[in-house]
């Protein structure tokens, strides 16, 4: 079966514009959570989404949202980019909300570079 | 909330020896923890976890271990090969989201 498809694999951006990044699930996987990725923090959780709605929110700046589809495809969306928001942004599927730890399969990643 | 970190950030090691990895957790919160491997370019791949109320676990190659008193946590991998290099971070997790340390990058050489 297809995994966690991510898309666009790289973005460049430039400061103070928005970007959205999109997350395809696993088919059949109904929860969807981002994590933003850097060097220095790790891996920082950002959002999860299940059934069209968001669970749990990470400390991120109100800049930072999402949202679900029906589909289970998701978005997040950045505005008022800053050069700290260069970041591998993850996303990761599960069969259903907070699933342990098997339930977690991660995709590729968006490169976004803020210049 | 829970804060997972690893010791160190990159770790050499020869093929065919044994590494370990660790990662050091601030509270007793997490119902399991767990390890992933991520590879270049890719994204990170469950290894293996194990319950809180268990002290060691077995896979294929690698071990991980418990010690909840210095709330320490590490992953053993025996006979260590080139395509182990990667990078390796520890998450706990439970009643809340899973929270992960910046990880270690183990580099195997030849």
């Amino acid at each position: 079966k297809a995994g966690v498809t991510q898309t666009p694999r790289y973005l460049i951006k430039t400061r103070g514009q928005q970007v959205t990044l999109s997350c395809s699930p696993i088919s059949g996987h109904r929860s969807v959570s981002w994590y933003q990725q850097t060097p220095g923090q790790g891996l920082q959780f950002l959002f999860e989404y299940f059934s069209e709605t968001q669970r749990n929110k990470g400390n991120f700046p109100g800049r930072f949202s999402g949202r679900q589809f029906s589909n289970s495809r998701s978005e997040m969306n950045v505005s008022t980019l800053e050069l700290g928001d260069s970041a591998l942004y993850l996303c990761a599927s599960s069969l259903s909300h907070n699933p342990g730890s098997y339930g977690y399969t991660f995709g590729s990643g968006t490169r976004l570079t803020v210049v | 909330g829970e804060s997972v970190g690893l010791h160190l950030p990159t770790l050499s090691v020869q093929e065919g020896d044994n590494s370990i990895i660790n990662c050091a957790y601030s509270n007793s919160a997490s119902d399991y923890f767990i390890w992933y491997k991520q590879e270049s370019g890719k994204g990170p791949q469950f290894i293996i976890d194990i319950r809180s109320n268990m002290d060691k676990r077995q896979g294929q190659r690698v071990t991980v271990l418990l010690n909840k008193t210095v709330k320490h946590l590490s992953l053993q991998i025996a006979a260590t090969q080139p395509g182990d290099s990667a990078v390796y971070f520890c998450g706990g997790g439970g009643s809340y989201i899973p929270t992960f340390g910046r990880g270690t990058s183990l580099i195997v050489h030849p």
